[in-house]
């Protein structure tokens, strides 16, 4: 099992342009998590899904944030018209199931490091 | 509101001294709290979990109902110990975490 992965592990955006940030769950994990980690910063939730499905997005922004997980494929995170404040590393977790019994309730992914010039 | 809170952004230790990371929550319930740790802006890793009442790499936390705390400990603290450390609170199926608190471990 190769983990959550998640691609690209670094991206450069100018200002005004789109980020597609990429995660692909663990085998076997439904449910996906995106965290933003802002420099100097906690973890910050931004959106929970399952498959075609979003569970909470109380997290995300309400402009130019969106986020997708669909029956095929991995999860998306999308950032319309990036600006600076947007440079940060974005974290994206998967889960077996919700409230699972297990030790570790997120795996974590290495994360994407996104910096807007 | 669920909440954790981590007073301290930085901690700065010399090598064999204890180590006491600290960590309050807020929340109305039975809480299922976590250490991870973040070594070099690499994934985060479990350290341990109150639930299981494990010492992991020689830390130890402990659940505190009245104090609502749950801090993570080390007697003896080693370089390698230098990460930032997070603490989180598993409410409504997601993990809430605190602002870290970054781990210096001086020789």
């Amino acid at each position: 099992n190769a983990g959550v992965m998640q691609n690209p592990r670094h991206l450069v955006r100018r200002r005004g342009q789109e980020a597609r940030l990429r995660c692909s769950p663990m085998k076997g994990h439904s449910h996906v998590y995106w965290y933003r980690q802002l420099p100097e910063e906690g973890l910050k939730f931004m959106v929970y899904l399952q498959k075609e499905n979003i569970i909470d997005e109380s997290g995300m922004p309400k402009e130019r944030f969106s986020a997708e997980f669909p029956k095929e494929g991995p999860s998306i995170l999308r950032i319309q018209q990036v600006v600076r404040g947007d440079s940060a590393a974005y974290f994206c977790a998967s889960s077996q199931r919700q409230g699972a019994a297990t030790n570790e309730k997120l795996f974590f992914g290495s994360g994407t490091q996104l910096s807007v010039l | 509101a669920q909440r954790v809170t981590q007073p301290e952004k930085l901690l700065s230790v010399f090598k064999g001294a204890p180590v006491e990371l600290k960590c309050n929550y807020s929340y109305s319930g039975s809480p299922e709290l976590f250490w991870y740790v973040q070594y070099s802006r690499q994934r985060l890793q479990l350290l341990l979990r109150h639930i299981s009442r494990e010492s992991i790499k020689g830390f130890t936390a402990d659940l505190n109902k009245g104090e609502t705390s749950f801090h993570l400990k080390k007697p003896f603290a080693q370089e390698e110990d230098s990460a930032m450390y997070y603490c989180a609170l598993y409410s409504s199926y997601k993990l809430i975490f605190g602002s870290g608190t970054r781990l210096l471990v001086r020789p």
